[in-house]
């Protein structure tokens, strides 16, 4: 079965320091992976995507992940927070053959001044 | 790209009272529609899900319904509310199957307090 662990449910960094937020995939075939991003009280946005092309994923607002399969990770970065990167972030895989995601718990970003 | 509206944004129901929320997409025709909980400091919970017209799957047994009158037109209903269901409700939207990358679309959520 497949299923997301992100291993931090809180990162917090300093502006413009590196972001990292971890997330572990188990999947018996080549997942599709994604992460979104949900800011206080709102719906969720997609940051980035891994459909089996390019294992560097480059997302929206400088953010981007790597899929790693001899690690089943999928990790996502940032070079240097900003304070708006302040938010609930999703690892999320596809379960095989169906069109339904399996969400990771999140992983809350605080970013201090 | 889809667009999708939600309301309301925010409902405060009584224990046993009915409960509606609507959701219609913009921007695209015969997607694939959605509805989510997403309980306090909880993940996302898929509850139905709709490939088109009064097609609905249900993810988990529990107090709520869900229907799709129309191509882009997807409610999520009870007949009595409990405590339990009180949470952020996410519609969301794709086109085309999540498991070939289709990126899938999310509302601005209903907040739902059962008191």
């Amino acid at each position: 079965a497949q299923s997301v662990t992100q291993l931090d449910s809180h990162v917090s960094v300093s502006e413009g320091t590196p972001v990292l937020l971890r997330c572990n995939y188990s999947s018996s075939y080549s997942p599709s992976l994604f992460w979104y991003v949900q800011h206080p009280n709102k719906g969720l946005q997609l940051l980035l995507k891994y459909t089996s092309a390019a294992t560097l994923v480059k997302g929206i607002n400088g953010f981007e992940a790597e899929f790693k399969k001899s690690e089943t990770s999928f990790h996502l970065t940032k070079p240097s927070a900003h304070m708006s990167d302040a938010a609930e972030y999703f690892c999320v895989v596809t379960k095989y053959n169906t069109d339904k995601l399996i969400f990771g718990t999140g992983t809350r970003l605080q970013v201090f001044p | 790209s889809q667009t999708i509206h939600q309301w309301p944004a925010t409902l405060v129901q009584p224990v046993g009272s009915p409960l509606s929320l609507e959701c219609t997409v913009e921007g695209t025709s015969n997607p694939n529609l959605y509805w989510y909980r997403q309980a306090a400091g909880r993940g996302l919970q898929l509850l139905f899900y709709s490939v088109g017209i009064g097609q609905i799957s249900s993810e988990v047994p529990q107090n709520l319904s869900a229907s799709r009158p129309q191509d882009r037109q997807f409610i999520l209903s009870s007949k009595k509310l409990l405590l339990s269901d009180s949470g952020f409700y996410l519609c969301a939207c794709t086109r085309g199957q999540t498991s070939s990358g289709n990126t899938i679309y999310f509302g601005e959520g209903s907040w739902l307090t059962v008191v």
